[in-house]
């Protein structure tokens, strides 16, 4: 079964202070990670998607790295707007011609000003 | 804005009645998928639909089933409903469901069951 750990829950952060989410992952035949970031009562916003192992991949003060078992989301100085729940998915074959994401449950960054 | 809309933003009803989500997907894309998120579980896939034929099925309940039409736009039917339905609904669509897709999420129907 394929299975998305992310650390830590909860993350309070100071204005410009940098940090590391993480994402680990049991999967096969992974086709693709996912990170996405949710606000509150809204739909999932896409960021990026890794394929391989060693791929990166920046969208501003966001870059987000792929190994064999885990992926990193870092934020570079962060601002109080990238408070949010950033969300981890594995995409892999589920059989049929079909593929499925599995979500990981997020974790939770509030930025203070 | 994802480009994928979803109706009614909220909804609030009793235990034992049935209610119909509905879902557009971006222009041009075939393939829709629901999902539930939870407090307690977070996002969990329901079903998936590719131009019109259900093509992979997760944790749905037998209580629930769902149809894509020929414009394509996709209906999740809940019934019987019970208080632990209570969650919010997403619907995402992408181009068309292989391997690389990227899945892109409307902004959610709040279901609340009293």
């Amino acid at each position: 079964e394929d299975q998305v750990t992310q650390s830590p829950e909860a993350l309070r952060l100071q204005e410009g202070e940098s940090s590391s989410l993480n994402c680990s992952y049991t999967v096969s035949g992974l086709r693709g990670l996912f990170w996405y970031r949710q606000d509150p009562g809204k739909g999932p916003e896409f960021l990026f998607t890794l394929y391989s192992a060693g791929e990166e991949k920046e969208k501003e003060r966001l870059k987000a790295t792929l190994t064999k078992k885990e992926s990193f989301l870092h934020i570079t100085a962060p601002k109080p707007e990238d408070s949010a729940t950033y969300l981890c998915a594995v995409q892999a074959y589920s059989g049929a011609g079909s593929y499925q994401l599995t979500f990981g449950k997020g974790t939770k960054l509030s930025v203070i000003p | 804005d994802s480009g994928v809309t979803q109706t009614p933003k909220h909804l609030i009803t009793a235990t034992g009645q049935r209610v119909t989500l509905r879902c557009s997907p971006r222009s041009g894309d075939l393939s829709v998928y629901w999902y539930q998120q939870s407090l307690d579980q977070g996002l969990q896939f329901l079903i998936q639909y590719y131009n019109g034929e259900e093509r992979a099925k997760g944790n749905i309940l037998e209580r629930f089933s769902a149809q894509q039409f020929p414009d394509l736009h996709s209906e999740l039917n809940l019934s019987s409903l019970e208080l632990g339905d209570s969650a919010l609904y997403f619907c995402a669509s992408s181009t068309g469901g292989g391997s690389t897709d990227t899945q892109y999420f409307g902004p959610g129907t709040r279901l609340t069951v009293l």
